[in-house]
C-alpha cells in the first residue's frame, strides 16, 4: 500500500516548456486534489476531481490543466511553464462520507518544480 | 465554502500545551473541522477530526463550541518536534477543499 505517488520528485524546466505531473492512489478514495506551495506560503488549490469523470477549478486555476485518467490517477499539466510556476505541486486524496467533507486527506511527498 | 481565520504564527516552550482558535463563522450544517499539520518539505498530515463537542486522539483534543463557529486545536505538552505548520480546513460540500495560510507553531527548548 504505497498511499499517494507522484513523479517526478524534482524538475527543472525553461520558460514556455510543458510538462505533466503525474499522481496515484491506492486507497480507493473518490476524490483527488492538486495544491501548490510556494516558500513561506500555505497550500492553494489549484484543481480537484471529487469523483472518476468530473474535475473543477480550485482557487488558482491559471496556466494549469487537469485529467482525471481514471479512479487511481489524476494528473496536472503546465501548457507553456512560466517562472510563476515554481513551487511545490502537492497532490492529496481523500474518501469523503457524502457531502459533509468528513474524511482524511492524504499527501503525496510533492514535486519540487522549477521555473527559469 | 466556509473560511477560516487563525493566528499566523504562536511561540510556546516544550512541555506545555498549545492552543489555536480557529475562526469559521460560515460554517454549514453538515460541514466537519479537520486540523492538519505540516513540516517542512513535506505534505501535510491529517491530526484530528470533529464536528461537535470535544474529540480526542494519542495525538490532540479538538474543542468545538455549541455554535461550531469556532474550533480550538490543544495540543499537549509540546516537543520540539511539535514545530510545525498547523492547518484547520472545514468541510465543504461540494469537495472543494482549500487550506488557510495554517498557524507557524515554534516550539523552543
Amino acid at each position: 500500500n504505497a498511499g499517494v505517488t507522484q513523479t517526478p520528485k524534482f524538475q527543472v524546466l525553461k520558460t514556455g516548456q510543458s510538462m505533466t505531473l503525474q499522481c496515484a492512489q491506492d486507497m480507493n478514495h473518490n476524490s483527488m486534489y492538486w495544491y501548490r506551495q510556494d516558500p513561506g506560503m500555505g497550500l492553494r488549490l489549484i484543481y480537484y476531481s471529487a469523483s472518476e469523470g468530473t474535475t473543477d477549478k480550485g482557487e488558482v486555476p491559471n496556466g494549469y490543466n487537469v485529467s482525471r485518467l481514471n479512479k487511481r490517477e489524476f494528473s496536472l499539466r503546465l501548457e507553456s511553464a512560466a517562472p510563476s510556476q515554481t513551487s511545490v505541486y502537492f497532490c492529496a486524496s481523500i474518501f469523503i462520507e457524502g457531502t459533509s467533507g468528513r474524511g482524511e486527506q492524504y499527501f503525496g511527498p510533492g514535486t519540487r518544480l522549477t521555473v527559469t | 465554502l466556509a473560511k477560516t481565520t487563525q493566528p499566523i504564527s504562536m511561540d510556546s516552550y516544550e512541555g506545555q500545551e498549545v492552543n489555536i482558535t480557529c475562526s469559521h463563522n460560515n460554517i454549514a450544517t453538515n460541514d466537519y473541522i479537520t486540523w492538519y499539520q505540516q513540516f517542512p518539505s513535506q505534505g501535510p498530515r491529517f491530526i484530528i477530526q470533529g464536528y461537535k463537542t470535544k474529540v480526542t486522539n494519542e495525538v490532540a483534543s479538538l474543542f468545538i463550541p455549541a455554535d461550531r463557529k469556532s474550533s480550538t486545536l490543544s495540543l499537549p505538552r509540546v516537543s520540539l518536534s511539535d514545530t510545525a505548520v498547523y492547518y484547520c480546513l472545514v468541510g465543504s460540500n461540494d469537495y472543494k477543499l482549500s487550506f488557510g495560510a495554517g498557524t507557524t507553531v515554534t516550539v523552543r527548548a
